[in-house]
């Protein structure tokens, strides 16, 4: 049962447009989520994250909204640049819980020159 | 300094050996973890120490034995490891546990098992 899912396994953007990765829950106690940035032959990278009393959060180039009523978060990058190529994982935590972070499937981001 | 570091970066062994993986942070958490990741997978939890005392083992078999001998020390030792055990092993840290704090991840260590 995969409570955390990401549906587009890859996308592939024109550099200094915005890259749009989505992100889907079911579990309605998760309350905190992240996103991590993943180059081959390295560990995740943290980007950015938000609670859930927030719908935004902003990062330079980097956006999370969240719509706590859909259970769905979003992760804009704008502009785009080449060096965003990368794997992109959410992972969403319920802090009155376990705390564990549960990771989405991640989603493949391609930024042609 | 956000650097997590594992060795070694790639291992291979046998059903019948006995090795060890290493990860250490100098961010002064408190927090460290060990994931596991399958190919074209998510990282799955395995393991929690907080404060050097193991808070979480998310039903790991026990070849797969945690030790956490200082704060800034994490070790993962394998033994009688199975083929379907390859993957690759990250080690993060993180403030606090239980927490909401961000993870650091470090670069892992690709396990084959033969």
């Amino acid at each position: 049962d995969q409570q955390v899912k990401q549906n587009s396994p890859s996308l592939s953007v024109q550099e200094g447009r915005i890259s749009i990765l989505n992100c889907d829950y079911t579990n309605s106690m998760f309350d905190y989520f992240l996103w991590y940035k993943k180059y081959p032959a390295e560990g995740p990278t943290f980007l950015i994250s938000i609670s859930s009393i927030k719908d935004k959060n902003e990062d330079g180039r980097f956006t999370v909204f969240l719509n706590k009523s859909a259970k769905h978060l979003s992760l804009h990058i704008v502009p785009s640049q080449p060096g965003d190529s990368a794997v992109y994982f959410c992972a969403a935590s319920a802090t009155s819980g376990t705390y564990k972070y549960i990771f989405g499937t991640g989603t493949r981001l391609k930024v042609l020159a | 300094d956000t650097e997590v570091t594992q060795t070694p970066k790639h291992l291979v062994m046998g059903m019948t050996n006995k090795k060890s993986l290493k990860c250490e942070q100098h961010m002064g958490h408190r927090a460290m973890y060990w994931y596991k990741q399958k190919a074209k997978k998510p990282p799955e939890l395995m393991f929690v120490y907080s404060y050097e005392k193991l808070s979480i083992n998310e039903s790991v078999p026990s070849r797969f034995s945690p030790e956490c001998p200082n704060s800034s020390l994490l070790n993962l030792h394998l033994h009688a490891l199975q083929p379907e055990d390859s993957a690759l092993y990250l080690c993060a840290s993180s403030q606090g546990w239980p927490s909401s704090y961000e993870q650091y991840f470090g670069p892992g260590t690709r396990l084959t098992v033969t």
